[in-house]
């Protein structure tokens, strides 16, 4: 089982959608759940954070973590086609010396 | 300022050939990474190091050697490529010694042994 699991879609939504995208982890030990995104042939860049359980929002976007079901989310709103991505999330525990990343999933938002 | 940045962008090697893949970032930062990126797994971390001269194994170490320059640069090199090591290459770099949840990608490399 891999330590982090994520649906890799596509998922396709129209403009102005609420997208949800979501990750499974193991290791309780886990502290640190981040959503990267990813371009089309670009590097990552962190899109946001979140330290232990709750939710944190930025603008159209909202980071949830779930501890006791060891789920992650992220949720936007008004998606745009500008949103249209490899999303990531990835998990980090302190002490750690290793990210651990999910597979990505891919979001189309069409005009 | 720059960022990371990477070269070459784009690399195509025969089996057996070796070649060293180069980093470099202008952010002041202590920690760099190496990852590789493959279809359905994600990115997965091949070595780390916290700080100039420092190294540690990653998740995907084998067939692959580091250095660490200095604080701002960090190699990684194929002694003898093979065609599973056919990937995208990632940098990395961090604020902290030790991992950090904000981590700075450079743009990649495509690699592609044949």
């Amino acid at each position: 089982q891999k330590e982090v699991e994520q649906d890799p879609g596509p998922l396709s939504v129209p403009e102005g959608a609420i997208v949800s995208l979501n990750c499974t982890y193991s290791n309780s030990a886990f502290q640190y759940f981040m959503w990267y995104r990813q371009y089309s042939r670009k590097g990552p860049e962190l899109l946001m954070y979140t330290y232990s359980s709750g939710n944190k929002e930025d603008g159209r976007f909202t980071a949830q973590v779930d501890k006791s079901s060891k789920y992650i989310s992220l949720f936007i709103r008004d998606s745009q086609p500008s949103d249209s991505a490899t999303y990531l999330c990835a998990t980090l525990n302190t002490g750690g010396f290793k990210t651990i990343f999910g597979a990505g999933t891919r979001l189309f938002v069409k005009a | 300022n720059a960022g990371v940045t990477q070269t070459p962008k784009f690399q195509v090697l025969k089996t057996g050939q070796s070649m060293t893949l180069q980093c470099a970032q202008d952010m002041n930062h202590n920690s760099m990474y190496w990852y590789r990126q493959d279809p359905g797994m994600g990115l997965r971390l091949i070595y780390y190091s916290a700080s100039e001269g420092t190294t540690d194994k990653g998740e995907v170490p084998n067939g692959y050697n580091v250095s660490r320059l200095n604080k701002r640069e960090f190699s990684l090199r194929l002694e003898s490529a093979a065609p599973s090591q056919t990937s995208v290459y990632f940098c990395a770099s961090s604020r902290d010694r030790g991992v950090s949840y904000e981590q700075y990608f450079g743009p990649g490399t495509r690699l592609t042994v044949t």
